[in-house]
């Protein structure tokens, strides 16, 4: 079965500075990576996604995540955080087998401080 | 701003009550999923129907059930509303295929007492 894991349910990180997001995944098969954001009260908004070709993947706003198969990860970054980047943001994978469904993890809540 | 549109936006029942959630897909989807997602969780698949059939299902029992429409709107029915249904509810319309973007509602936070 694919499965993605978020590691850090919360992250604070100051304006101006790295974000790094780590997500890892589960799956026998290559498999198709994606990143939401979620805005309070809002539903959500694809970042980006990974499906074959080049594994560093650019998104929108400024936002980026690279694939590395030998380290079964999805890390989601951005050079430098915004005030408007607190959020809170999940990785998921689309299954390829069966329904084409979204297994999502259980999300990190990005908190940027002033 | 995704063109998939929800309602309501929020709503509170009774447990034991009956309710249904609506959802408007982006135009020229086929597929429409929904997701419920509890409080500081992830969303979690309830199912998805493909050009008005069901095409899957997750872990959720029977009294979870929906319709997708000729024009792919699409509701979401729960009977006997238990206090663990209090959730966040998402649709996702979509093109059917794999790797396929999903374009998701704001959602219905549904609050059972």
């Amino acid at each position: 079965a694919q499965s993605v894991t978020q590691l850090g349910s919360h992250v604070s990180v100051s304006e101006g500075a790295l974000v790094l997001l780590r997500c890892n995944y589960s799956s026998s098969v290559p498999p198709y990576l994606f990143w939401y954001v979620q805005y309070p009260n809002q539903g959500l908004q694809l970042l980006l996604k990974y499906t074959t070709g080049a594994t560093l993947v650019k998104g929108i706003n400024g936002f980026e995540a690279e694939f590395k198969k030998s380290e079964t990860s999805f890390h989601l970054t951005k050079p430098s955080a915004h005030m408007s980047d607190a959020a809170e943001y999940f990785c998921a994978v689309h299954t390829t087998s069966g329904t084409y469904k979204y297994i999502f993890g259980t999300g990190t809540r990005l908190k940027v401080l002033a | 701003e995704t063109g998939v549109t929800q309602s309501p936006t929020h709503l509170i029942k009774t447990r034991g009550q009956q309710v249904t959630l609506r959802c408007s897909s982006q135009s020229g989807h086929n597929t429409v999923s929904w997701y419920q997602q509890a409080l500081g969780q992830g969303p979690q698949f309830i199912f998805q129907y493909y050009r008005e059939e069901e095409n899957g299902r997750g872990n959720f029992p029977p009294r979870f059930s929906g319709l997708q429409f000729p024009n792919y709107s699409s509701e979401l029915n729960v009977n006997a509303l238990e206090l663990d249904d209090s959730a966040l509810y998402l649709c996702a319309s979509s093109l059917e295929g794999l790797g396929t973007e999903a374009f998701f509602g704001q959602g219905t936070r549904l609050t059972v007492v």
